[in-house]
């Protein structure tokens, strides 16, 4: 079973709108958590890193928050635009910072 | 502008045959991951390096995939024999491990390979 689940695996949005992105995972001890961003036919890049003592992190449009009690994480993108359009990726670090579990992702599709 | 470079971008190749990925990281990183991604398993964690010593590769396939740093700036990733089970889209990061709680990945391009 998947220590990460992520949820909804794909998403349409209008340009402008916001979306919010969700991340469930079971990895525990509990390092840090991050959220990349993927564009068709290029390696990820990261957006936001948060350890377990911050619950929020923010980077443009972009908001991560986390939960550590409940063990969740959202993805928030305000005013979406076109180039938004990607695979949203959360992956999670047990005590072992190099030791990741990936989610499968979330496809975005932002159309004008 | 520094940053993660592979070669090459993509390789067709047949059953059987040897493929060599390589991946230059960020000069002055001192960690280097190799990852696997398809669209069944997503991204997967192969192996990864620091101070160009191995730290882990449980993720790899030990009998036909092998991965060496043989100097600062280059790391490989190696198959032989491959297999049409390999094909798929592998990446190369590199990090700056320090005394922080986390080091941030940089990711290359990637190498697409298809084994026919």
């Amino acid at each position: 079973k998947n220590q990460v689940e992520q949820s909804p695996q794909s998403l349409i949005i209008l340009e402008g709108k916001n979306c919010t992105l969700q991340c469930n995972y079971t990895v525990s001890p509990f390092s840090n958590l991050r959220w990349y961003k993927q564009d068709t036919g290029r390696g990820p890049v990261s957006l936001t890193i948060m350890t377990f003592s911050e619950n929020t992190k923010s980077n443009g449009r972009y908001t991560a928050t986390l939960d550590a009690d409940t063990k969740q994480s959202s993805l928030h993108i305000t005013a979406s635009q076109l180039s938004d359009s990607a695979s949203y990726i959360c992956v999670v670090s047990p005590y072992n910072n190099n030791d990741m579990r990936f989610g499968a992702g979330t496809r975005l599709t932002v159309k004008p | 502008d520094a940053r993660v470079t592979q070669t090459p971008r993509h390789k067709v190749t047949e059953m059987g045959q040897e493929v060599t990925m390589r991946c230059q990281p960020i000069l002055g990183h001192n960690t280097v991951f190799w990852y696997r991604q398809t669209m069944m398993q997503g991204l997967e964690l192969l192996a990864y390096f620091r101070n160009r010593a191995p730290l882990d590769d449980s993720g790899m396939p030990k009998d036909r995939f092998s991965a060496e740093m043989p100097d600062a700036t280059l790391a490989t990733l190696k198959i032989q024999p491959s297999e049409p089970r390999d094909s798929a889209v592998y990446f190369c990061a590199s990090a700056l491990k320090s005394g922080g709680p986390y080091n941030e990945q940089f990711f290359g391009p990637g190498t697409r390979l298809t084994v026919l």
